[in-house]
């Protein structure tokens, strides 16, 4: 069974289209995270939400949407898709908000390339 | 806000040892971990300290010293299948998060 899944893994799209990515975890976990890792293998963090709320946002730009329907998905959204936003976007999730432990599971990635 | 530095890139020849430091400025701290991510792939847990000193799982090691700032994974008897990126993470449970290291790049070689 696989903890946190991500669809689709590979994106490949045009510069100014708007795209979904879909993460989903069966671990019974509160917060979910969304990463982004750049060519260069940095991995920062974009958002967090713990029970289907937003609690970091971490100042990233309004094209960015997240949404969580429920506390075991939680999807990104982007508009007007830009060359800088290629990257891989993971997906975590973790037991608890602000839980004395916060060991991450994190989904395979979704590589998104803007041509 | 969170500084959290590691060396980019070590070379280390199968069989032997080798250690990768962390090193950390942070306003809040509450742990500390590591993950390994392999080529493609996403990152996975292989250890965690909150007290100072050595947790030691396997072939993998841990240490923190939180007067110092200061962490190190050691890795024994390397087989190439480390080569791996491995990720610092600082978790501060204040802000709900854990600040991520830009990684070290591990190449063993035979």
């Amino acid at each position: 069974d696989t903890a946190v899944s991500q669809t689709p893994k590979y994106l490949v799209t045009q510069m100014g289209n708007d795209k979904s990515i879909k993460c989903e975890q069966n671990l019974g976990h509160d917060t979910m995270y969304w990463y982004k890792q750049d060519s260069k293998k940095f991995l920062k963090i974009m958002f967090s939400y713990n029970n289907k709320e937003l609690i970091i946002n971490e100042t990233v730009p309004n094209r960015f949407s997240p949404k969580s329907p429920d506390k075991a998905h939680l999807n990104l959204h982007i508009n007007s898709l830009e060359l800088g936003d290629s990257a891989v976007y993971f997906c975590a999730s973790s037991q608890e908000f602000r839980g004395s432990y916060n060991e991450q599971f994190f989904g395979p990635g979704t590589r998104l390339t803007v041509l | 806000g969170q500084n959290i530095d590691q060396p980019t890139e070590m070379t280390a020849t199968e069989g032997a040892i080798v250690q990768i430091n962390c090193t950390y400025q942070t306003s809040g701290f509450n742990g500390l971990f590591w993950y390994q991510q392999h080529a493609g792939e996403a990152p996975t847990f292989l250890s965690y300290n909150v007290l100072d000193g050595l947790e030691e799982k396997g072939r993998f090691s841990s240490f923190l010293s939180r007067s110092k700032g200061y962490s190190y994974l050691l890795l024994k008897e390397l087989q190439m299948k480390d080569s791996a990126s491995y990720l610092c993470a600082v978790y501060n449970t204040n802000a709900g998060k854990s600040t991520f290291g830009d990684g070290t790049t591990l190449t063993v070689k035979p």
